[in-house]
């Protein structure tokens, strides 16, 4: 595609329950990242993909967040029983290549948890 | 400490002046440095990034890095109301293979 899409825009959901979010990166590029961004604070790295494989999964907050990738292009993220403190955007980006820094942003899947 | 620390602002500036971001990282062995540029409610954009000591100059955009000091910055000449924006920091660590990490981000704002 022509840019990172990600779905969906905004999730409302209730505490407990458990949430998808979906990330379909630029055509081609191998690396994929994963950001969380709480309101006026910076991004807090989550999780990045090389193809298929995350060889950093350091920044998963807890057990209740999971990734994963499959042929080397989508990504979900998901996230189980949900608490207030989930709520943020969360952001996918791609790069051509890992290490490059150049990272391509999609626009974000807004979560609210009540 | 955090990682990468940046003053969040807001920095205001009057247009047509010089505004300087600046960003410091705690890993000495950094490598990568970027300057990331975010619109209010859209997704950060890469604008600069910079690998060793010195300036790095892009149109009205100088990128400076001192890894000495572990410090970089980012000035913006003859500030414009369309550069007011919240401007992230990214490093990435030494041996951390792909990760970048973001600082909190300043808040600039170009008054007419």
């Amino acid at each position: 595609g022509a840019g990172v899409s990600q779905s969906p825009s905004n999730k409302v959901t209730e505490k407990g329950k458990d949430v998808e979010l979906r990330c379909d990166p630029i055509s081609g590029h191998t690396a994929l990242y994963w950001y969380r961004q709480s309101l006026g604070q910076g991004l807090e790295f989550l999780i990045y993909f090389q193809g298929n494989s995350a060889p950093d999964k350091s920044g998963l907050p807890s057990d209740r967040f999971s990734a994963e990738r499959t042929g080397g292009s989508v990504s979900t993220l998901t996230i189980q029983r949900t608490q207030q403190e989930d709520s943020a955007v969360y952001l996918c980006a791609s790069s051509n290549r890992v290490g490059t820094g150049e990272l391509f942003f999609g626009e974000g899947s807004r979560l609210t948890v009540l | 400490q955090k990682e990468v620390e940046q003053n969040s602002g807001p920095l205001s500036v009057p247009e047509g002046a010089i505004a300087s971001l600046n960003c410091t990282y705690s890993d000495r062995g950094s490598q990568s440095f970027f300057w990331y540029r975010q619109y209010s409610g859209k997704s950060p954009e890469l604008i600069m990034f910079i690998y060793s000591n010195g300036d790095k100059e892009d149109g009205r955009f100088t990128a400076q890095l001192n890894k000495a000091s572990q410090y970089v910055s980012l000035l913006i000449r003859d500030s414009q109301p369309s550069d007011s924006a919240t401007y992230l920091c990214a490093v990435t660590p030494y041996n951390q293979g792909g990760k970048l990490i973001f600082g909190q981000g300043t808040e600039l704002s170009v008054k007419p």
